[in-house]
C-alpha cells in the first residue's frame, strides 16, 4: 500500500547530541512536510518542500534543518536538541500544494525523548 | 494569517449519541477545510475534508458542514461508537495547513 513511513517510531538522544528523523513515502507527492507536535497540542508546521525547494517557517529555530535527497525521502536533522525539543515528529505528503490546497498524509510520527 | 479556533476542547459523549466539533477560521481566502482524527500515539488521519465551494459533504456516520459567510465549519458524527473516541483536528488551508486546537472525543460504552 502507498503510504508515509517513518523511522525510527521512537528515538531518544542525549541533550545537545545531533539526531536525524527519516521519511519515506511511496505516494510520490510532490509535497513532503514536517511538523512538530507536543502534548495536547496542534501539529506546528517547521518547514517544508516543494520538490527540491525548501521552505522554513519564520519561526522555525535554526537548530532544526531539513534535507530532501530525491522525491521519496525527507529526513530532518536536530543539530543540538533541548529539552524543550522533546516531542513527536510528523512527516506529511501531499500531491500538490502551490496556490491551492491538496489532502496531507501524514505518517505515524517519531516520538522524540532527550534526556 | 490565518487563525483557527475549535471547540469544546474536551467532548463526551454516550455511545449511539451524536457529536458535533465547531472549528472557525478568520482568512477569507481559505478554501480547503480537513479533518483529522489522532488517536494516541499516532499520526494524524485525514477521515473527511471539504472545500469552499461545496456546503456540506457525508460520509457514511460523518459529514462536514461548511458556512462560507459566517467562516465556521463543522463535524458531525452520527451512532458514536467506542472506537471514535480520539482527538480531532480541523483546519484551513489556502496553501498551507492552519490546525485548530483539537478535540478530545470520549465515547462511553
Amino acid at each position: 500500500d502507498a503510504m508515509v513511513i517513518q523511522n525510527p517510531r521512537y528515538q531518544v538522544t542525549q541533550f545537545g547530541k545531533p539526531v536525524t528523523l527519516s521519511c519515506s513515502q511511496t505516494l510520490n507527492h510532490n509535497v513532503m512536510y514536517w511538523y512538530q507536535q507536543k502534548s495536547s497540542q496542534a501539529p506546528k508546521l517547521l518547514f517544508h518542500y516543494y520538490d527540491k525547494d525548501f521552505n522554513n517557517e519564520a519561526d522555525t529555530p535554526d537548530n532544526f534543518q531539513s534535507r530532501r535527497p530525491n522525491t521519496s525521502f525527507c529526513f530532518l536533522d536536530i543539530r543540538s536538541p533541548g529539552l524543550g525539543d522533546a516531542a513527536m515528529y510528523l512527516c506529511a505528503t501531499s500531491r500538490d500544494g502551490t496556490g491551492t490546497s491538496y489532502e496531507q498524509y501524514f505518517g505515524p510520527g517519531t516520538r522524540l525523548t532527550v534526556t | 494569517g490565518e487563525n483557527v479556533e475549535q471547540h469544546p476542547s474536551t467532548l463526551s459523549v454516550q455511545e449511539g449519541d451524536s457529536a458535533v466539533i465547531k472549528c472557525t477560521y478568520s482568512d477569507s481566502a481559505s478554501n480547503y477545510f480537513p479533518w483529522y482524527k489522532q488517536e494516541l500515539g499516532k499520526g494524524p488521519q485525514l477521515i473527511i475534508d471539504i472545500r469552499s465551494n461545496v456546503g456540506e459533504k457525508k460520509d457514511q456516520r460523518i459529514a462536514v458542514t461548511l458556512n462560507k459567510t459566517a467562516k465556521h465549519f463543522s463535524l458531525h458524527i452520527t451512532e458514536t461508537q467506542p472506537e471514535d473516541s480520539a482527538v480531532y483536528f480541523c483546519a484551513a488551508s489556502f496553501s498551507k495547513f492552519y490546525f485548530g486546537s483539537g478535540t478530545k472525543l470520549n465515547v462511553k460504552p
